[in-house]
């Protein structure tokens, strides 16, 4: 299968923590977005990196992408009740229009 | 103001019977897709059309017909119903051109097949 895979499949931590959640896949990608879901709804784009890229940075979100391993990592610092959702990786490859998502990774933040 | 809705938002049916979901996106965009997410949270691209084209056609039964009158709207049409079905779908757009590619997601329609 060509879906990318995540892990952990889920993570539970308190809230102020850091959750740090991989992403691996197995061709070349264009690019690798990160989408959270929360429960019952649909997915919220987070953020973009570049296949020239190698880390960015969106707020609480800090990104890494190494093309040499196939892997991504999304941290989340100083995490929030909030942040309780689903997050997955999407990435695209030859055709910018198409992507593939991984298997999500579930956060629980608790108080 | 909705972005990108799905109607409905809940579908309960029983097996061989059609049924049809609408999305609407009102972002401009001239992308937009069909996904299917099934219990275990997989979500996998079923449908892409490109100003009414279509573009991206996964390996989907043919009982499964998409149609897009406009560029704002792709609707899903499902043919004979079975149990496999039921699971959740979104519609999603982007635009087509540029260098946005991020997806905007519709709420979701939880298709139940009995």
């Amino acid at each position: 299968s060509q879906q990318g895979e995540e892990d952990p499949q889920a993570l539970s931590i308190q809230e102020g923590e850091n959750a740090t959640m991989n992403c691996s896949y197995k061709t070349s990608i264009n690019n690798l977005q990160w989408y959270r879901q929360n429960s019952g709804r649909g997915l919220v784009h987070l953020i973009l990196i570049r296949s020239n890229e190698r880390e960015k940075h969106s707020g609480r979100l800090r990104v890494t992408l190494d093309t040499s391993k196939k892997s991504s990592s999304l941290l989340i610092t100083a995490s929030r009740a909030a942040d309780t959702a689903s997050y997955f990786c999407a990435y695209s490859t030859g055709t910018a229009s198409k992507l593939t998502f991984g298997t999500g990774t579930r956060l629980q933040v608790t108080l | 103001d909705t972005a990108v809705s799905q109607t409905p938002k809940y579908l309960v049916t029983q097996m061989g019977n059609d049924k049809s979901i609408k999305c609407e996106q009102n972002l401009g965009h001239d992308t937009m897709y069909w996904y299917k997410q099934d219990s275990k949270k997989f979500l996998k691209i079923m449908f892409s059309y490109n100003n009414k084209e279509l573009i991206i056609n996964e390996t989907v039964p043919n009982r499964f017909s998409p149609k897009s009158p406009d560029k704002a709207h792709l609707n899903l049409h499902i043919n004979s119903l079975e149990l496999g079905d039921s699971a959740v779908y979104f519609c999603a757009s982007r635009p087509a051109s540029g260098d946005t590619y991020e997806q905007y997601f519709g709420p979701g329609t939880r298709l139940t097949v009995t």
